[in-house]
């Protein structure tokens, strides 16, 4: 039962730019907690790819961008690749849950 | 390099219960703002958080599977233990644990491989 909701799938031409978007609620984005998202590629664990928002771990290319807005964030990918084709996941904490919280996922193929 | 790695069994029975390990190195649970948590992914669905435990002991638990779920720690051993009772087939998933540390950011930068838990008569 996810409580971030994220558009179940996105499609690009190579070279294009996407967004995904998280849209959350008071009890978690909307109060302030970041919100960090995850790439999965087929048969792999998630990998950590955008954290606090809008920052990229050592080795993430900077095509990919993340940001935040009252109850809502998204993560942008610019100059698409087809190795970008995978699942996004975004994820924050929740008060209600006193918990950690994921985004229902997103679906991005390349065309 | 921090590494993760689950382990358990394959396959359980309905109602029987699953225990899985998880081992990891170059961390200590007992560093101030560190913790391991458990997610899960069923089959083509989405990842689902289950529960944290922190350096301190403290632990928390998804609430709707909160009296069917224990997190333990072995600090010594760099272990972390999750129990979870009256296993379903709709608890079939992949079983991921990572690391986690709270003084950063409150998210899993760490993952280990995940293992598969079918739950089939």
């Amino acid at each position: 039962q996810s409580v971030l909701t994220q558009p179940p799938s996105v499609s690009g031409a190579p070279g294009q730019r996407v967004t995904i978007s998280c849209t959350g609620s008071s009890s978690n984005i909307g109060i302030g907690y970041d919100v960090h998202w995850f790439q999965q590629l087929p048969g792999t664990a998630p990998k950590l790819l955008i954290y606090g928002n809008n920052n990229r771990p050592s080795g993430v290319p900077d095509r990919f961008s993340g940001s935040k807005s009252g109850s809502s964030a998204s993560l942008a990918i610019t100059g698409l690749q087809a190795e970008d084709e995978a699942y996004y996941y975004c994820q924050s904490y929740d008060n209600n849950l006193s918990g950690y919280v994921f985004g229902t996922g997103t679906k991005v193929t390349v065309l | 390099q921090i590494t993760l790695k689950e382990s358990g069994p394959t396959l359980v029975k309905p109602t029987q219960t699953l225990t899985l390990t998880c081992t990891f190195s170059d961390f200590s649970l007992s560093t101030s703002g560190v913790g391991v948590g458990w997610i899960r992914q069923p089959p083509g669905k989405a990842l689902e958080w289950l529960t944290v435990i922190y350096w301190d002991d403290d632990k928390r638990y998804t609430p709707s599977l909160r009296s069917r779920l224990t997190i333990t720690k072995d600090t010594s051993k760099n272990q972390v233990v999750l129990t979870m009772t009256n296993m379903d087939p709709v608890d079939t998933a992949t079983y991921y644990c990572a690391h986690v540390d709270t003084t950063v950011f409150q998210t899993f930068d760490y993952w280990g491989q995940g293992t598969l838990v079918t739950v089939s008569s």
